[in-house]
């Protein structure tokens, strides 16, 4: 079944440092989201992002993030200048352009710890 | 803007006894409707939804939930629940006609004791 692969799984970085984390959509997906979840909280929307543009995101996510779609099979968020209340789990989405399927397929999640 | 409440954050039950989790979306558009579970350190799966048609949806494992528009409810029940049912379970909601994002809710510990 196809599925949505996030690296890295597990990533420390100190504050104030720069963070990549990386996600391969499903290949026929046009539609990406990004989601975070804080320890023992619930799942929090951060970006959607369709044809190469940021389609909608909330207030968490705010200047120290960006998405990008570098090449035909990558989805990147960046976290320019982590905080320690950046330390969360991160879960990257997709969703089939069939609109009547309308369900997101989340990866595994990639758990950013800011010491 | 669509919401999702789960009163109970935590559900403990004895294996083989039936279990119901609850879930109540607000919306002033009409919706589609998700349960996702997560197991311990893994990511989110879907479990089941409900889209159109039939307001009872089964998942293959079981559990089935049913969708109640005037009492915005979507809750998910099980008759018999298992040790590996042991997981969070997220309602979640999102408006028709687009792909706008997904609403979770706060998520239901489900802890089943042998």
């Amino acid at each position: 079944e196809p599925e949505v692969t996030q690296t890295p799984s597990h990533q420390v970085t100190q504050m104030g440092q720069e963070v990549i984390l990386r996600c391969v959509p499903i290949s026929n997906h046009l539609y990406f989201y990004w989601y975070r979840q804080i320890l023992g909280q619930k799942v929090e929307f951060l970006v959607s992002f369709y044809n190469n543009e940021i389609s909608e995101k909330s207030e968490i996510f705010d200047d120290q993030f960006s998405v990008e779609r570098p090449d035909g099979s990558n989805f990147t968020l960046k976290i320019r200048s982590t905080k320690l209340e950046d330390s969360a789990m991160y879960f990257c989405a997709s969703r089939e352009t069939d609109i009547s399927a309308n369900v997101l397929t989340f990866g595994a999640g990639s758990r950013l710890t800011v010491l | 803007a669509q919401s999702v409440t789960q009163l109970d954050s935590q559900v403990p039950v004895f294996e083989e006894a039936p279990v119901e989790l609850r879930c109540n979306y607000s919306s002033s558009v009409s919706v589609y409707l998700f349960w996702y579970v997560q197991y311990p350190n893994q990511g989110l799966q879907l479990l089941l939804k409900y889209l159109s048609g039939s307001t009872l949806v089964e998942s293959i494992n079981g559990f089935e939930a049913e969708f109640n528009k005037s009492q915005t409810s979507f809750h998910l029940r099980k008759p018999s629940v298992h040790i590996s049912d042991t997981a969070e379970y997220f309602c979640a909601v999102t408006a028709r006609g687009g792909y706008q994002k997904v609403t979770f809710g706060t998520g239901t510990k489900l802890q089943v004791i042998p």
